[in-house]
């Protein structure tokens, strides 16, 4: 079957500009994680929704960064006035429920977000 | 959430087996050790996972030590694709907040 799939690949922006990303889960999987993994660092945990809300933000880094999942299925995140330091690919991960300690998560390519 | 200690980087010959060692000395008695793997420009994918004893998939085996504090993944014939880094991850097994809390892994180089 599909697996996650996100887009755009690449995203080139200038400095001050609003950027979407978009994360198109696997069917059925209830939650849904964004990342951000900076270069030869591991995946960094930004948000995770369970159904359409947002279980735990915490890892948002500022305001300018936030995310959407109206109907449970795709998610968007979104950052405003984007900052050269919001440079790093931007991956996506769902799982079937979650919240236990053997749920697997299923990892998109990642969007690469490029700030100039 | 509890942290794990892996090497940086560990080199192998193909078709020749791989042990990836991850310490965990302060993991929790409920928390199930994970181990994903990233290839090159490729988002993370799950390998394996264990809570006490060891585990055998298609893809690799997990060696849990007696006293849980280290595990050690095993390749048992490294091929050119398995090239990758290696995240061993703990995650508590129930009132999880559900996301994985990564380190830097360990850079797997295969030389054929």
């Amino acid at each position: 079957g599909a697996g996650v799939s996100q887009t755009p690949s690449n995203k080139v922006t200038e400095k001050g500009k609003y950027v979407e990303l978009r994360c198109d889960p696997i069917s059925g999987h209830t939650a849904l994680y964004w990342y951000r993994q900076s270069l030869g660092q591991g995946p960094e945990f930004l948000i995770y929704f369970q159904g359409t809300g947002a279980a735990d933000d915490s890892g948002l880094p500022n305001d300018r960064f936030f995310a959407v999942r109206p109907e449970g299925s795709v998610s968007t995140l979104k950052i405003q006035r984007t900052e050269r330091g919001d440079s790093a690919v931007y991956l996506c991960a769902s799982s079937f429920q979650g919240v236990s300690g053997f749920d697997e998560q299923f990892f998109g390519p990642g969007t690469r977000l490029t700030v100039l | 959430d509890a942290k794990t200690t892996q090497p940086n980087s560990m080199e192998s010959n193909e078709e020749e087996p791989v042990h990836l060692p991850c310490n965990h000395s302060t993991i929790s008695g409920t928390d199930y050790i994970h181990w994903y793997r990233q290839l090159p420009s490729q988002g993370p994918e799950y390998v394996i996972h264990g809570l006490t004893s060891n585990v055998n998939n298609r893809m690799a085996s997990l060696a849990i030590a007696e006293d849980r504090k280290s595990s050690t993944l095993i390749l048992h014939r490294a091929t050119l694709r398995d090239a990758a880094v290696y995240y061993c991850i703990l995650r508590p097994s129930r009132g999880s907040q559900g996301n994985l809390i990564f380190g830097k892994g360990t850079k797997l180089s295969v030389k054929p």
